[in-house]
């Protein structure tokens, strides 16, 4: 079984400020680590993911995570935000073995407030 | 291409009453996912169909839910004798053959009063 913790369940940020959402997870194999943004009254968008290969990831709207396995972390950044970028953001994880079909397991979310 | 859809967008249902919702999925997308959110317990996965069949329905919270899907494509989710603790965000989810990333619908709101 997996679990994901956002640390944050708020983060308040000025517009063209830079943003870190920090996410860790616990399973006993190896995972896949998803995140998505979800805007007011829609459903989830995928920003990025990792599957494998580089821990570096880059994703859309400019936003970009970094896998780090001996500290079980997936934060996602981004360098400067936009008012456009306020929603919440959820870390999700999946186990890698088998098919890699099967459930996600989401963070709480943090939700994130771009001020001008 | 179009994406995951889902009927109705909204639904208000007394206490009691079943209720049917809907989810039609990419196109060509063997997998299909259901999970549920809310104010307290966050999102949660509900059951998830390969082709047909569930193999994993662990998150249906009682018997009062079910889902079924057919032609491998549409499925529904049924609550019977709804509750106000159903009362929630009804999200469906779509995967393609292989897996990876799953591609999710606007959502059902359903609130029971």
């Amino acid at each position: 079984a997996q679990s994901v913790t956002q640390l944050d369940s708020q983060v308040p940020v000025f517009e063209e400020a830079p943003v870190e959402l920090r996410c860790n997870y616990s399973s006993s194999v190896s995972v896949y680590l998803f995140w998505y943004v979800q805007y007011p009254n829609q459903g989830l968008q995928l920003l990025l993911k990792y599957l494998s290969g580089s821990t570096l990831v880059k994703g859309i709207n400019g936003f970009e995570a970094e896998f780090n396995k001996s500290q079980t972390s997936f934060h996602l950044r981004k360098p400067s935000v936009h008012i456009s970028d306020t929603a919440e953001y959820f870390c999700a994880v999946k186990g890698a073995g088998g098919t890699s079909y099967g459930k996600l397991t989401f963070g709480q979310g943090t939700i994130l407030t771009v001020h001008p | 291409g179009a994406g995951v859809s889902q009927s109705p967008s909204n639904k208000v249902t007394e206490k009691g009453k079943d209720v049917e919702l809907r989810c039609d999925p990419i196109s060509g997308h063997t997998a299909l996912y259901w999970y549920r959110q809310s104010l307290g317990q966050g999102l949660e996965f509900l059951i998830y169909f390969q082709g047909n069949s569930a193999p994993d329905k662990s998150g249906l919270p009682s018997d009062r839910f079910s889902a079924e899907r057919t032609g491998g494509s549409v499925s529904t989710l049924t609550i019977q004798r709804t509750q106000q603790e159903d009362s929630a965000v009804y999200l469906c989810a779509s995967s393609p053959l292989g897996g990876g990333t799953q591609y999710f619908g606007p959502g059902t709101r359903l609130l029971v009063l």
